[in-house]
């Protein structure tokens, strides 16, 4: 099945400045790349996802790309704010071995915090 | 409102009594998930389901079991709760494995 890994665990950066969470996967097949947000005491919402015949889309001050050749994509935040501090999840679409359903595997999360 | 909705949302009880998590949604989605987040874990899967009458394991099903027999609604059900299933749990639906899954509010379960 699907493995991804998600670095870093956790990222501290200054109100304005860039935040870049990476995330790598095994299953060549995989095809969809969501990324959710998880508020503290909240449940996890999308904030973007990506499709394997694109290698980037933005949407405001977030982007992600896609490496499929690496077998990587990237969340990127710019001009960072308070409210960016959240947890952040990485996930592909995979099947598992001996299944013909398709699933997400997730990837264990960035905490990530904005400092004023 | 198109929504996720999961009960209760906070259960404390004790090992070995039977319990059920209910899941439902209102967006006659096919695909729904259980998922459990545990500190430094993130969240991992439990089952999942593609539509009526089709589910399967994910990456932690020993100890849970789940139906779906109506499209709307997946319980969890532990049958016989054990101390390391004190987790918080997140139902999840979405129209497919490749679209936006939709969590509820999450259910935080201690088993004494």
């Amino acid at each position: 099945g699907e493995n991804v890994e998600q670095h870093p665990s956790t990222l501290s950066v200054q109100e304005g400045d860039s935040a870049v969470i990476k995330c790598t996967y095994s299953d060549s097949a995989s095809n969809y790349f969501p990324w959710y947000k998880q508020e503290l005491g909240k449940r996890p919402q999308l904030i973007i996802d990506i499709r394997s015949n694109v290698g980037e889309k933005k949407d405001q001050r977030i982007a992600v790309t896609l490496n499929k050749t690496a077998k990587h994509f990237s969340l990127h935040i710019t001009e960072t704010q308070p409210e960016d501090s959240a947890v952040y999840f990485c996930a592909a679409s995979g099947t598992d071995r001996g299944s013909t359903l398709g699933r997400l595997y997730f990837g264990r999360g960035t905490q990530l915090t904005v400092w004023p | 409102e198109a929504q996720v909705t999961q009960n209760p949302r906070y259960l404390i009880t004790v090992t070995g009594k039977k319990l059920t998590v209910t899941c439902s949604q209102n967006m006659n989605h096919e695909y729904m998930s259980w998922y459990r987040q545990d500190p430094g874990l993130g969240l991992r899967q439990i089952y999942y389901s593609m539509n009526v009458e089709v589910t399967d394991k994910g990456d932690v099903p020993e100890g849970y079991k789940v139906s779906r027999k109506e499209k709307r609604n997946f319980p969890l059900i532990l049958e016989s709760p054990s101390p390391n299933q004190t987790s918080l749990y997140f139902c999840a639906s979405s129209l497919g494995v490749n679209n936006e899954q939709f969590f509820g509010p999450g259910t935080r379960l201690t088993v004494l």
